[in-house]
Formats: C-alpha cells, sequence, structure tokens
C-alpha cells in the first residue's frame, strides 16, 4: 500500500515570504500523479498542482513550484510571496489507477497547516 | 458554505449495525466523492461517481456501498459497523470529473460524524 508522510503538522510564515512544505511518499509503483490541494476553511479542496511521475520537469503554477524527486520519492511545494490568501491546510495526494476498471488509488497525508502571518 | 450538504451531522450507533448518510452536491455538479477521515488513517478516498454511474473506486471495504440518484444525490451506506469505522465522512462534489475529478476544484460538505460504540 501506498503511503503519503507530511512531516509538517504546522508551519507558519510573513507574507511576501517563502515557505516549502515537504512531502515523502512510498512506493513500487513507476507510473503515479501526484497532487498538492489547499483546503481553506470553506472546506473547498482545491487542486493547487500536479505531478506526472513520467515527467522530469518540475511543474510550476504561478506562485506555486514544486521540488519533484523521484528517486528519493520526494514532492514538496514552494510557496513564493506567501499572501494571507494561502492560509489553509494543505495535503499532499498520491494517485495510480487501481487493478479494476475506473479503479483508482488516491492516498492523503495528514495535512500541514499554513498560517501566513501579516 | 461550499454548497455541498450532507446529513446527518452526527450519528452514534452500535456495532452490527447498518447506517445510511446522505449527501447533496453543488447545484449543476455532475460529481459525487466520499471520503473517510479519521485521526490514524487520515483522509482516504473511498469511491467517485458521475451522472449516475460509479466512476471511481479507493479504498472502500466491501461492507460499504454509494450510489448516486437521479437527481444527483448520493448515499454511503454503511453495514456491519466495527469500532473502527467511527470517522468522520465527507462528501465533496465537482462539476464534471470525466476524466478524473482529481484534476479539478472539489467542494466538501462539513462531513457526518459517525461514533461506533
Amino acid at each position: 500500500a501506498q503511503t503519503v508522510t507530511q512531516s509538517q503538522p504546522e508551519m507558519s510564515v510573513q507574507e511576501a515570504e517563502t515557505v516549502t512544505l515537504s512531502c515523502t511518499y512510498d512506493t513500487s509503483e513507476s507510473n503515479y500523479y501526484l497532487f498538492w490541494y489547499k483546503q481553506p476553511p470553506s472546506r473547498q479542496m482545491i487542486l493547487v498542482i500536479r505531478q506526472e511521475a513520467y515527467k522530469q520537469q518540475n511543474a510550476t503554477e504561478n506562485r506555486f513550484s514544486v521540488n519533484f524527486q523521484k528517486a528519493a520519492k520526494s514532492f514538496s511545494l514552494k510557496i513564493s510571496d506567501s499572501q494571507l490568501g494561502d492560509t489553509a491546510m494543505y495535503f499532499c495526494a498520491f494517485m495510480k489507477w487501481g487493478s479494476g476498471a475506473g479503479s483508482y488509488q488516491l492516498t492523503f497525508g495528514k495535512g500541514t497547516k499554513l498560517s501566513v502571518i501579516p | 458554505d461550499s454548497g455541498v450538504t450532507q446529513t446527518p451531522k452526527h450519528l452514534i450507533t452500535a456495532t452490527g449495525q447498518r447506517v445510511t448518510l446522505r449527501c447533496s452536491p453543488r447545484s449543476g455538479d455532475l460529481s459525487v466523492y466520499w471520503y473517510q477521515q479519521s485521526l490514524d488513517q487520515g483522509l482516504q478516498f473511498l469511491i467517485q461517481y458521475y451522472n449516475g454511474e460509479e466512476r471511481a473506486k479507493g479504498n472502500i471495504l466491501e461492507r460499504f456501498s454509494a450510489q448516486q440518484f437521479p437527481d444527483l444525490h448520493s448515499e454511503l451506506n454503511l453495514s456491519s459497523l466495527e469500532l473502527g469505522d467511527s470517522a468522520l465522512y465527507f462528501c465533496a462534489s465537482s462539476p464534471s470529473g470525466v476524466t478524473s475529478g482529481f484534476y479539478e476544484t472539489q467542494y466538501f460538505g462539513p462531513g457526518t460524524r459517525l461514533l461506533v460504540l
């Protein structure tokens, strides 16, 4: 079974600074997807960024970028120029196709609570 | 308020019993997802329905089943309940999910807290 570990339960960062959230995973698969989701108090689960394991290039989305180290099974999220609206719970997730038709295996980390301080 | 409603908010029951959790997605959303969140297991994806059909299955036990009705509301049925089934059960919805709903924002409901005694 896959496991996803987020070793930082809580983090804080000053507004406009940069913060990195860590995520490691364990799998024997070679093809899979990795995601970072943001969950603000409004209870949306917002897709922040995704990475396909077969792509060597690190994904970027505006102020969000990842450092994907496949051999080390590491998938960290860097948030640049932090904004107050970035305050949320961040979940790292691993997904691979299951053995049955239309079957996913989706595993989340336990989350990192990020607070952006004015 | 995400627009997703779940009932009941709390549920207390005994081992061996069966319960039904209900979810109404946001207006216009076609996909419904069910998740289980517990302290030790974290957030686990159970199952996804799209427009009435099962789209993706995650770590859902055989004792659990779900369905999505023509009006797009969904129910999660949990049977032969065990102490370890005590958890917070979330429903989420998203607009489509035809290829993979995990590529779009999901809107989570407030959850149903299940306690099995």
